[in-house]
């Protein structure tokens, strides 16, 4: 099946700070979703952007799809931006999500 | 809408008991998905339904696992009997499945701890 292979897998901020996460997966897929799953356990979609560019707020989103790789950009970073992002595709079809190991982020104050 | 609906919050049981875990899917949704998280697995999908019919429990650990969705408003998982390595986060998502797309919406989870 597909592989989804994200980086870094920890990343320690100050608050303020700009941050990439990637997200690589090894074949195409027609659909990709960003999560971030909060201290309190919580996941919460961020995008749907199987393709393109999207922003909301400080956060945005590009996938380029015929290079397979999602980037997700957090600015000015705060501490309520802590926890666990996902990336989570679907390919060759199947309905059923391939998640990655996820990102996990401390934004110190 | 109020968002993917699950109870309990937090399940405390000892070894051997039933445990049923809830959940209401989004209004209009049309497929439900049970995932299990630990540290050690990340998340794992377990089963998930379209149209109230399973259609994928690969994922379910073993007999003792069983999910049943009788109406698009509801659908439960139960074990029995649990095991200590059962404990996990179990979420419920749900999504409108069309066309290759599948935006899933998580539930807020159900931490269960088996004793």
């Amino acid at each position: 099946g597909i592989q989804v292979e994200q980086s870094p897998p920890d990343l320690i901020l100050q608050e303020g700070a700009n941050s990439t996460l990637r997200c690589n997966f090894s074949d195409s897929v027609n659909n990709l979703q960003w999560f971030h799953q909060n201290p309190w356990g919580q996941l919460i979609n961020l995008f749907y952007i199987p393709s393109g560019t999207k922003q909301n707020g400080r956060l945005s989103a590009t996938t380029v799809a015929t290079e397979r790789y999602s980037l997700l950009y957090i600015s000015s970073s705060q501490t309520t931006d802590s926890g666990v992002y996902f990336c989570a595709v679907l390919s060759g079809g199947s309905y059923i999500p391939t998640f990655g190991r996820g990102t996990s982020l401390i934004v110190h104050p | 809408d109020a968002g993917v609906i699950q109870s309990p919050r937090h399940e405390v049981t000892e070894m051997g008991q039933e445990v049923t875990l809830r959940c209401k899917p989004i209004s209009g949704h049309n497929s439900l998905f049970w995932y299990r998280q630990t540290m050690m697995r990340g998340l794992e999908l377990l089963i998930y339904f379209n149209n109230n019919v399973p259609i994928d429990d690969s994922g379910m650990p073993e007999d003792r696992f069983s999910a049943k969705m009788p109406n698009a408003s509801f659908s439960t998982l139960k074990i029995q009997p649990s095991e200590p390595r059962d404990s996990a986060v179990y979420f419920c998502a749900s999504s409108l499945l069309s066309g290759g797309t599948n935006i899933q919406y998580f539930g807020a989870g159900t931490r269960l701890s088996v004793l």
